[in-house]
């Protein structure tokens, strides 16, 4: 199998506070994990690469500083969204990819909605 | 750059009938993988199916196969005997080979019909 879970499922927090969502690959090790955020009706939106020991890659225009990830395990890496505000609300979706014969296939966790008052 | 075009925003099939959900990339690459993915109302993403580049066997899932042309860099998906839970986003992923990231196209939103 390859299951990723993804904590927590829900959160709704005050403007200004930090929220870490945790993403786990449960039944197989990632090097790689990825995090993505996804708005209403629209596909998924690539925020940064986390590799396992390393400092994640982050995609233009996402601020390093705003979301910040931490890949400390081969089962584990997080995601903190930092001094949060409402234009911060949105799904958020992590992948773990696992290496099948010659493909690298990403194992998607199941999101975590997160409202910013 | 690489970019993934899905063309049809949404589609309804019959319950029990066929659909084709289309695909088209763009590649100076020549080894990649294409992946098909279905979010439901839950928005857990879930793979569908997988083809590798280098193939030139369609894959198939059971109900769900693929029409890939290479040369014409399209990659469709047949759903047959589609079911209410086939009701979903389908979304068309490109990754090339030694890289692990995904461009995924616009979706396509999938309504099945009782």
């Amino acid at each position: 199998g390859a299951v990723v879970s993804q904590h927590p499922s829900w959160v709704i927090c005050k403007s200004g506070t930090s929220v870490k969502i945790e993403c786990r690959s449960l039944d197989f090790q990632a090097t790689t994990m990825f995090w993505y955020r996804q708005f209403p009706k629209q596909s998924l939106m690539l925020m940064a690469t986390s590799n396992e020991g390393s400092k994640a890659t982050y995609e233009q225009g996402v601020e390093k500083d705003k979301f910040l990830i931490n890949h400390a395990s081969l089962t584990l890496s997080t995601l903190t969204v930092t001094s949060a505000h409402p234009e911060d609300s949105s799904f958020y979706i992590c992948s773990a990819s696992k290496r099948g014969g010659r493909v690298e296939t990403q194992y998607f966790g199941p999101g975590t909605r997160l409202l910013v008052l | 750059a690489q970019t993934v075009t899905q063309s049809q925003p949404e589609m309804s099939v019959q319950e029990a009938e066929t659909v084709t959900l289309s695909c088209t990339y763009d590649t100076s690459e020549s080894d990649y993988y294409l992946f098909w993915y279905k979010q439901p109302p839950s928005r857990q993403m879930i793979l569908v199916i997988r083809q590798e580049a280098y193939k030139q066997q369609n894959a198939t899932e059971n109900r769900f196969s693929v029409n890939f042309q290479k040369a014409a860099k399209s990659f469709s998906l047949k759903i047959s005997d589609s079911q209410l839970g086939d009701a979903a986003m389908y979304f068309c992923a490109y990754s090339t080979s030694g890289t692990y990231k995904y461009i995924f196209g616009t979706g396509t939103r999938l309504k099945v019909l009782a």
